[in-house]
């Protein structure tokens, strides 16, 4: 059964830290590896990933794609109250767009 | 910036009523999802829609549920008889190709009751 797990489930850190947030996958048909950022209702769109060591950066966050262990880090740097969120890792799959998600991992940056 | 918005944000239905959760995709997009999540569970895949033909389902896409492009912007999903499990937020997204990033609207909170 293809799955996509992420950890820690949850964080809590004080602002100013760096996080490294995981996500290892075990998929059939891959095709790429998305984050997104879900404050109170929608997911928000962070980085989509298909080619492996190559590194993807939005100002402080960053993500990159590990295609032969099966897993993507995200980090996020010089944390803020703001970055609070889950963080959820997803698998793209074949053609017809069909993403499956982790459980996400729960960030709370306190003051 | 081109948004998908759902409507209603909230709704409340009585078990075993039909209930029909609409979006609008982004404007130049050509595949359509629905997601569901259930309060405090991962987000779940129900339905793809390209080429207005279903193009993929789950096993929790029974046969109690529906999606339909009545016209050129909307995208519906409608639940038959709905059941105390289905209560959850219902995410509409969109893409311009599947293999591109989708997009998610603010979704839509069903209560059933």
């Amino acid at each position: 059964e293809d799955k996509v797990v992420q950890s820690p489930l949850s964080l809590v850190v004080h602002e100013g830290d760096t996080v490294t947030l995981n996500c290892s996958y075990e998929v059939t048909n891959f095709r790429s590896l998305l984050w997104y950022k879900q404050e109170k209702k929608a997911p928000t769109f962070l980085f989509m990933l298909t080619s492996s060591g190559i590194e993807k950066k939005s100002g402080r966050l960053s993500s990159i794609l590990d295609k032969k262990e099966l897993f993507s880090i995200l980090n996020i740097t010089a944390t803020q109250t703001g970055d609070s969120a889950v963080y959820l890792c997803a698998w793209g799959s074949g053609n017809t767009g069909k993403l499956i998600f982790g459980q996400g991992t729960t960030l709370q940056v306190k003051p | 910036e081109p948004e998908v918005t759902q409507t209603p944000s909230h709704q409340v239905t009585q078990m075993g009523q039909e209930v029909i959760l609409r979006c609008v995709p982004i404007s130049n997009h050509l595949y359509f999802y629905w997601y569901r999540q259930i309060l405090g569970q991962k987000v779940e895949f129900l339905v793809s829609f390209y080429n207005n033909e279903i193009s993929e389902k789950s096993e929790i896409f029974d046969d109690q549920f529906s999606v339909e492009r009545p016209d050129g912007s909307n995208f519906t999903l409608k639940i038959r008889s709905t059941k105390l499990e289905d209560s959850a937020m219902y995410f509409c997204a969109s893409n311009r190709q599947g293999k591109d990033e989708a997009f998610f609207g603010q979704g839509t909170r069903l209560t059933v009751v």
